[in-house]
């Protein structure tokens, strides 16, 4: 699976629009960008996923750029729930591990 | 539908004690796993069962078994508990519909070996 890069930290206002970035300039033709986030002391929660389409769901909207290389994760209207720390996963399907590899992630701060 | 189920929740041992973490499923998945976290890090694989009669090893086996006793449960366990794997245990099963493929996790097991 490809590697991702995230920032470590972001921080957003409660109510407005959290942008969170992720690099995946190694990706192949066949592997999706999945993310997950992880509230304090819970399991990690699947949010959204796409392979090179934008795509939006109850919980967010995924970006990925043309050439695939980066894509953004948006909170439309950040809440203090969202604090959490965001996975940006590129994995392909089927793949032998069938495993998920969490790196560092981005830990958001959503403020008042 | 409960989801994913882990017991217990904290569990606290001594060098070379032996316990069973204990893990169920009530959504029909095929594949289920077992990750640690330590802190401030990502989660790394133990074991993973693709099907229930299966099991593989995943990054950090060493020091763990696992049964795949049906399709809803998989345990994992510690014949010899050990400082190193102070650590929290998520349980996991995996959903594969066409694309959609999503992972969903238990609530953890908090391990304290002394």
């Amino acid at each position: 699976d490809a590697k991702t890069t995230q920032p470590t930290s972001m921080d957003c206002a409660e109510g407005r629009a959290a942008n969170l970035p992720c690099n995946h300039s190694t990706i192949s033709g066949n592997e999706y960008v999945y993310w997950y986030r992880q509230i304090h002391s819970q399991g990690p929660q699947y949010i959204i996923h796409g392979l090179k389409n934008n795509e939006t769901n109850e919980m967010a909207s995924l970006i990925i750029t043309e050439d695939r290389k980066s894509s953004t994760l948006i909170l439309p209207h950040a809440t203090l729930r969202d604090t959490a720390v965001y996975y940006c996963i590129v994995r392909a399907l089927n793949n032998a591990g069938n495993m998920l590899t969490f790196g560092g992630g981005t830990r958001l701060m959503v403020k008042p | 539908n409960a989801g994913v189920t882990q017991n217990p929740k904290f569990q606290v041992l001594k060098t070379g004690q032996s316990m069973t973490l204990q893990c169920a499923q009530d959504m029909n998945h095929n594949s289920m796993y077992w990750y640690r976290q330590d802190p401030g890090m990502g989660l790394r694989l133990i074991y993973y069962s693709a099907s229930e009669g299966t099991t593989d090893k995943g990054e950090v086996p060493n020091g763990y078994n696992v049964s795949r006793l049906n399709k809803r449960e998989f345990s994992l366990r510690l014949e010899s508990a050990a400082p190193s794997q102070t650590s929290v245990y998520f349980c996991a099963s995996r959903s594969w519909i066409g694309s959609m493929e999503t992972q969903y996790f238990g609530p953890g097991t908090r391990l304290l070996v002394l």
